[in-house]
């Protein structure tokens, strides 16, 4: 079946640092892909999607690229704030419609430190 | 304002008492879903509905039911909670069963069974 392996955290940075979390995934075809946020407290929000090969996702300063061929969909951001914070989940829709619902990874708890 | 609402927020009950946890867009989205939140674990789909009067397993069913008489209400019954229930609860909505429109979450249920 599906499956989406995130790195653990958590991370800590130190504000205006790069950050890059690394995601790959397990799926038959071409699968949508996801990064989700959850700020403490909150539920998720969708921060950014890709849906085919190669498509670049972007928000919020954040971006990721779909590469079909490392089966990846790394999160970067230039500088990172302490308000970025939180709990990041990458995820995928399979591509016969989604539905069954998206595929998560465990999640990466990000720490900026001021 | 378009969103998920969830309720209770926050819930402490004991073993084999029955309890309902209500979700309600109103976005009049077609597909919602249920997902329970662990540490390590990540989420995992508990049950999801892509219609009125059409439910069906996700990943984690067991001890679980659903009902969705309106398009509106997806509630989660716990007809005899158990200990390994106690988790965090997201309910989520989608325009439809295609994720690529993107997930609306609520901001869960802490469910705590002594």
């Amino acid at each position: 079946g599906d499956s989406v392996t995130q790195m653990e955290g958590p991370v800590t940075l130190s504000e205006e640092a790069f950050l890059t979390i690394n995601c790959t995934y397990t799926a038959t075809g071409y699968p949508s892909l996801f990064w989700y946020v959850q700020y403490p407290g909150e539920g998720l929000q969708l921060l950014l999607k890709a849906t085919k090969a190669d498509d670049k996702g972007s928000n919020k300063g954040f971006e990721a690229t779909y590469r079909k061929e490392t089966t990846s969909f790394h999160l970067e951001k230039g500088s990172v704030q302490v308000s970025d914070s939180a709990v990041y989940f990458c995820a995928l829709s399979g591509e016969g419609g989604g539905a069954d619902g998206l595929t998560f990874g465990k999640g990466t708890h990000l720490i900026i430190q001021p | 304002e378009a969103q998920v609402t969830q309720n209770p927020r926050y819930l402490i009950t004991v073993t084999g008492k029955k309890l309902t946890v209500t979700c309600s867009q109103n976005m009049n989205h077609e597909y919602m879903s249920w997902y329970r939140q662990d540490p390590g674990l990540g989420l995992r789909q508990i049950y999801y509905s892509m219609n009125v009067e059409v439910t069906d397993k996700g990943d984690v069913p067991e001890g679980y039911k659903v009902s969705r008489k309106e398009k509106r209400n997806f509630p989660l019954i716990l007809e005899s909670p158990s200990p390994n229930q106690t988790s965090l609860y997201f309910c989520a909505s989608s325009l439809s069963a295609r994720a690529y429109y993107g997930y609306t979450f609520g901001s869960g249920t802490r469910l705590t069974v002594v």
